[in-house]
């Protein structure tokens, strides 16, 4: 099976930069995965990463590839409180079936006012 | 255009009670994933559709649980004899035809076995 692997807990204040961090296994992955998860809610898709890319900004969001480590990050300029969340690093299993996605433990973002 | 959406939101049930959930996907959506989630951990993946056709199943989905999707729209989860240890937020998720594996989260049905 796979291993994504993920810190668990993340503070910043308001206006900082955050970084999640992530490191995967399945160095076959094509694409990457970044959600978000508010307190009793789904996973909403943020943003992802093909493999041959090194870097993909969405707005706030810089995503950060590294193929040859086998390590992905989320940085969030301008970190606001609705920010926070719990970020999930999720990877494709393509030794399985088209699809199935694996997930770390989620890191926790504080953002203080 | 709607998202995922899942009923019932919350689900309390007795040990031994049958249970079942339904998930209606993003239209057009052919591919229909679930998972389960516990407290502090990130979802694991339980089974997958293409279209009507139940592709594969996780070990995690012991003879207790069962899921269809037969017309390949909507599909449930039905979890027999429910045990303590089932207890979890179920997810359900949607993706569009194609290369890529974006999947598409409903809010999840909360079930809690007391």
């Amino acid at each position: 099976g796979e291993d994504v692997e993920q810190s668990l807990f993340l503070s910043v204040r308001e206006g900082d930069s955050s970084v999640i961090n992530c490191t995967y296994t399945d160095s076959s992955s094509t694409y990457l995965y970044w959600y978000k998860q508010e307190p009793g809610a789904g996973l909403q898709l943020l943003t992802y990463i093909f493999s041959n890319m090194d870097m993909k900004q969405d707005q706030r969001l810089t995503v950060l590839l590294n193929k040859k480590d086998k390590h992905l990050s989320l940085r969030i300029a301008d970190t606001q409180t609705g920010d926070s969340a719990i970020y999930f690093c999720a990877d494709p299993d393509r030794g399985s079936t088209l699809g199935r996605l694996y997930f770390g433990r989620g890191t926790q973002l504080t953002v203080w006012p | 255009d709607t998202g995922v959406s899942q009923n019932p939101r919350h689900k309390i049930t007795k040990r031994g009670q049958n249970v079942t959930f339904r998930c209606d996907p993003i239209s057009e959506h052919n591919r229909l994933y679930w998972y389960r989630q516990t407290l502090g951990q990130g979802p694991e993946f339980l089974t997958y559709f293409q279209n009507e056709a139940q592709l594969e199943k996780s070990r995690l989905l012991s003879d207790r649980f069962s899921a269809e999707r037969p017309k390949g729209s909507f599909s449930t989860l039905e979890i027999q004899r429910t045990e303590q240890g089932d207890s979890a937020m179920y997810l359900c998720a949607s993706s569009p035809p194609g290369q890529g594996y974006e999947q598409y989260f409903g809010p999840g049905t909360r079930l809690t076995v007391t």
